[in-house]
């Protein structure tokens, strides 16, 4: 049962230009989300967050929007750079539970062309 | 930057024997997790451990596994009698409140033969 999906595995995006990295989730009871980056043989790095509350958050080049109605979040990366290329996790929890359980994507491969 | 660290990087072990994968979580951390991460897989949550005690765990998370927080610092995932599907990445994970993200480690990759 995979309540959380990053349909696309992989996106190649030319420097300079936007990413734009998709989620969709099932659980309405999700309260709080997460992008996570993963470059290769190092563990997820914490990007960006975004509570139910919100529709976006903004941090830099990183901003995350929450589409509630439509069980949909997205990661926009603009200007791209070449040191982007990783993985990167959708995560979404349920608050206030103490183990705040994390249910991840599949991830998205993205690749920034020089 | 404080970090979550995990040993060994790299741990091979026959199956059918115990391993113990080691964290040290970020000091003043409170909540502290195990992941794992099949290749070609998504990231699957196995334990989350808060106050001296298993919070929630995934059905994954069988009577082969334990975790335990021995002396304060280290939090460490026990596989008591490993099969060759173990073989995985696993992560550490921990955070300070429970509002906030959770700092993974870099993980062990187990290969079990």
């Amino acid at each position: 049962d995979q309540q959380v999906k990053q349909n696309s595995p992989s996106l190649s995006v030319q420097e300079g230009r936007i990413s734009i990295l998709n989620c969709d989730y099932t659980n309405s009871m999700f309260d709080y989300f997460l992008w996570y980056k993963k470059y290769p043989a190092e563990g997820p790095t914490f990007l960006i967050s975004i509570s139910s509350i919100k529709d976006k958050n903004e941090d830099g080049r990183f901003t995350v929007f929450l589409n509630k109605s439509a069980k949909h979040l997205s990661l926009h990366i603009v200007p791209s750079q070449p040191g982007d290329s990783a993985v990167y996790f959708c995560a979404a929890i349920q608050l206030p539970n103490t183990g705040n359980q994390f249910y991840f994507g599949t991830g998205t491969s993205l690749t920034v062309i020089p | 930057e404080p970090e979550v660290t995990q040993t060994p990087s790299h741990q091979v072990t026959q199956m059918g024997q115990e391993v113990i994968l080691r964290c040290v979580p970020i000091s003043n951390h409170l909540y502290f997790y195990w992941y794992r991460q099949i290749l070609g897989q998504k990231v699957e949550f196995l334990v989350s451990f808060y106050n001296n005690e298993i919070s929630e765990k995934s059905e994954i998370f069988d009577d082969q596994f334990s975790v335990e927080r021995p002396d304060g610092s280290n939090f460490t995932l026990k596989i008591r009698s490993t099969k060759l599907e173990d073989s995985a990445m696993y992560f550490c994970a921990s955070k300070g409140q429970s509002n906030q993200p959770q700092h993974f480690g870099d993980g062990t990759r187990l290969s079990i033969l």
